[in-house]
Formats: structure tokens, sequence, C-alpha cells
């Protein structure tokens, strides 16, 4: 248990739906993180929040949408997705935002599939 | 190219043996992270250095920063270190390595 939950832990989803994935973490951190993990590639940095307010967006695309209402809590908002886009979708909080000597403390994840 | 390269990406390995994960890395960092991931998903942070070595039980991690080179060796290896290591160095922003898949056989 890493204090970090995530939910649902599996989710399968048609190109013109629209789903939620929710991550919260108890650890009284202060930056979120929204990572996406597809086979045989590194992760990838998708959002990242700071005290709710979002730092930096590595150009996702806008069928992505992430939220932070609080800073214990974390969404991911989908809609009209591709089939590129299955993949494992990972949390993350951290005491601060920068990364030199924070660890990161990873939820469980979410495994997508878009059919 | 990737900015972080692991060595191997697949290992096998018998209970018992010692075992080296290699990373090295093409940017400059403050930090670097070594992360175990087990299958289902879940991420856990093993070790942070900046230089020199670290120890956790079975678990050893040493980083050269004029190298830009680091290992993760574990001692005594046993069926439950059977995972996902991966490197990840943190400079202005994380960069993550493809991870190295171990499986040690009883």
């Amino acid at each position: 248990e890493t204090g970090v939950t995530q939910t649902p832990r599996h989710l399968v989803m048609g190109m013109t739906n629209k789903k939620s994935l929710k991550c919260e973490q108890h650890l009284g951190h202060n930056a979120m993180y929204w990572y996406k993990q597809s086979a045989k590639k590194p992760l990838e940095l998708m959002f990242v929040y700071s005290l709710e307010e979002r730092v930096e967006n590595n150009s996702v695309p806008s069928r992505f949408s992430p939220e932070c209402p609080n800073s214990s809590h974390l969404f991911l908002h989908l809609h009209t997705l591709q089939p590129e886009d299955s993949a494992l979708y990972l949390c993350a909080s951290s005491q601060d935002p920068g990364t030199a000597k924070n660890i990161q403390y990873f939820g469980a994840g979410t495994r997508l599939s878009v059919l | 190219k990737n900015e972080v390269e692991q060595s191997p990406q697949n290992l096998t390995a018998q209970e018992g043996e010692f075992i080296t994960i290699n990373c090295s890395y093409s940017v400059g960092i403050s930090a670097l992270h070594w992360l175990q991931q087990h299958p289902g998903g879940g991420i856990v942070s093993l070790f942070m250095l900046s230089s020199g070595k670290k120890k956790h039980g079975r678990l050893i991690a040493t980083i050269n920063i004029q190298e830009k080179h680091s290992s993760l060796h574990i001692t005594a290896s046993h069926p439950r270190d059977s995972a996902v290591y991966i490197c990840a160095v943190a400079g202005n922003q994380f960069y993550f390595g493809t991870g190295t898949s171990l499986t040690v056989i009883p």
C-alpha cells in the first residue's frame, strides 16, 4: 500500500464513450501526476499539479482532460479516445513538484483498453 | 534515442544468483531513482541517490556521476524479486528508462 489509490483498476471503453479515472492520495502531498505507460515504452509524463494548479502539460491531446479539485484528488477525464490510447495510466504524488529530491509514490494504475 | 538506457531489457536468473541491472543516461541530473514495478502495475520507489552507493536489505544501488551510469544489484535473488526495474533520472524533468524485466526461477 503506497498511500495512492486509483480507480478503476481496469476500464474498457469505446471510442465514443466518456469516462473518468480517479486518483486519491492519503500522504498529505502537494503535487500529483498523471503518467501513461505503453508497452515497451518509457513512462510518459502527462500532467503535473501543484497545490491544485496545473504546472506542466506535456502536449497531451485534448481528449484527455485533467481535474484537480483539491490536493488529495486527481481525475483524468477521457472522451473520444483512440485505440492507441490503450495503456496503463498511473497516478503519482510527491511532497513537492520539484523533481530532484522528491520521491514519487505511485498508485497501482488503471489498465485502459479502447475498442 | 531515449535519454535513459537500461540493460538488459530482459533477465532470467536462478534463485540465489547475483543480479546486476545497468542504467546509463545522457542528461544532467540532480538525482537518480530506481523503481520496482510488479505485475499488476503498481510502482514502488527503491532508491534515490545522487552519489556513491546505497544499500537496503539485499538491494544495492551505485551511481557514477562522471560516467553517467548507475547499477542496481540484487544479492541472493529470490522469486519474489521478479518484477520490472525502472531507472529514472531527475533533471529539469523526469526521464524514464524502458525497464528491465527480471524473472527469478526457483
